[in-house]
């Protein structure tokens, strides 16, 4: 079993369009995460989530909204996509942010290509 | 803000060489200093460093942090050619568990 899943793994689409990129896990944590990779393999922090409550908010257009329903899933929407965002989007969790040194665990990615 | 410097930025070895790969970090509130591997898709969990001066030792893989120079190692022993893959580092800040990542280092091994 997958234990961080992301859905879907590639996605072409057009400048302007709304999408969506769901992610759960199945390890029990209560805390989610959602970081971007650029082209030069860069991996950012955007949001995390802890039990359905936003934790870290990095300095990231409006156009993203993430979505807690429940501590297993986060969702990431994106509005009126640009070039720029263009990237490989991966989710992680944790245990729980506040407890020392827990490691993340990152999903395989969602790939995501504006033309 | 929060910065992380990885060197060299790409390696090409041959197997059965051994390795030092070097991260550098400026974290506030610094929690600890994690490894990860990243071969096609997900970056994958290698180490988890807190304490000063304590190698950590998985197989051929052992990496070390130092609190007075800010800095850590990974090493990798007779490497082969699975050992090919983005080796990130990341430091973790603060009350949220935040990381922060380096720019990798692209390692390659030639059989």
């Amino acid at each position: 079993d997958t234990a961080v899943s992301q859905t879907p793994k590639y996605l072409v689409t057009q400048m302007g369009n709304d999408k969506s990129i769901k992610c759960e896990q199945n390890l029990g944590h209560d805390t989610m995460y959602w970081y971007k990779q650029d082209s030069k393999k860069f991996l950012k922090i955007m949001f995390s989530y802890n039990n359905k409550e936003l934790i870290i908010n990095e300095t990231v257009p409006n156009r993203f909204s993430p979505k807690s329903p429940d501590k297993a899933h986060l969702n990431l929407h994106i509005n009126s996509l640009e070039l720029g965002d263009s990237a490989v989007y991966f989710c992680a969790s944790s245990q729980d942010h506040g407890r020392p040194n827990q490691p993340q665990h990152f999903g395989d990615g969602t790939r995501l290509s504006i033309l | 803000e929060d910065k992380v410097v990885q060197s060299p930025l790409s390696l090409v070895v041959h197997e059965g060489d051994t390795v030092t790969l070097n991260c550098s970090y400026e974290v506030t509130n610094f929690r600890s200093l994690l490894w990860y591997k990243q071969e096609k898709k997900a970056p994958t969990f290698l180490f988890m460093l807190t304490s000063s001066g304590i190698e950590k030792k998985s197989g051929r893989l052992s990496s070390i942090l130092d609190k007075k120079e800010l800095s850590s190692i990974l090493n990798i022993t007779a490497t082969q050619t699975g050992d090919s893959a983005i080796y990130l580092c990341a430091g973790n800040s603060g009350a949220n568990s935040k990381l922060t990542f380096g720019k990798g280092i692209t390692l390659s091994v030639r059989p």
